[in-house]
């Protein structure tokens, strides 16, 4: 079974700072990945997502991640936070075979210091 | 109203209550599903539906009993619930069934049991 694990709970940048939040995943196959915005009282926003082709991954609001199969890992960075990008980051991972399931991180919380 | 809307946004009940989660989804997608947020832990899929057809029960206990009257309405019915349900209720939704979609998720229902 896929497993996602983002390592660090917490994360305090200051605004214009760049910005580096990891992912690891366990997965047998090449996986599709995905990174989610949760902010206050919201939903979760899809940021970008990996299915093939090129590893570096443009996303939304400036966000960009990188999915390096050697690593297991598919960071997301931004060069440089704004205020606005305080929110929870969640990663995910979805399973071959045709199934439904995404599996989730724990999530990592990001504060931006003005 | 656009996306995915979710009634009450907040709902305290005690363990004898009857009450029930809404979700309606306004962009025309024929899957959507049920998580569970609860602190500290990643999001937990509860129930898929696929054109109203329910294809996948991720173990939910009985007490969750959700219904899909059509592809643009989900509902969750609760009954006699355990204080360790209390969690935010995420429903999403997505074109087509599959972890390659990508799903839309709306607020979420905070929900205390007392």
């Amino acid at each position: 079974a896929q497993s996602v694990t983002q390592p660090d709970i917490h994360i305090t940048v200051s605004e214009g700072a760049s910005l580096e939040l990891r992912c690891n995943y366990s997965y047998g196959a090449t996986p599709y990945l995905f990174w989610y915005v949760q902010s206050p009282g919201q939903g979760l926003q899809l940021l970008l997502k990996y299915f093939s082709g090129d590893t570096l991954v443009q996303g939304i609001k400036g966000f960009e991640a990188e999915f390096k199969r050697s690593q297991s890992s598919f960071n997301l960075r931004k060069p440089s936070v704004h205020w606005s990008d305080a929110a929870e980051y969640f990663c995910a991972v979805g399973a071959g075979g045709g199934g439904n399931k995404l599996t989730f991180g724990t999530g990592t919380q990001l504060k931006v210091e003005l | 109203e656009t996306g995915v809307t979710q009634t009450p946004r907040h709902l305290v009940m005690g363990m004898t209550n009857k009450k029930s989660l809404k979700c309606e989804q306004h962009l025309g997608h024929n899957a959507m599903y049920w998580y569970k947020q609860s602190a500290k832990k990643p999001l937990e899929l509860m129930f898929v539906y696929n054109f109203k057809e329910q294809t996948e029960n991720n173990s939910v206990p009985s007490r969750f009993s959700p219904e899909c009257p059509n592809s643009s309405h989900l509902f969750l019915h609760l009954h006699t619930l355990q204080p360790e349900d209390s969690a935010l209720y995420l429903c999403a939704s997505s074109q087509d069934r599959g972890y390659q979609e990508t799903q839309y998720f709306g607020p979420g229902t905070r929900l205390l049991v007392l």
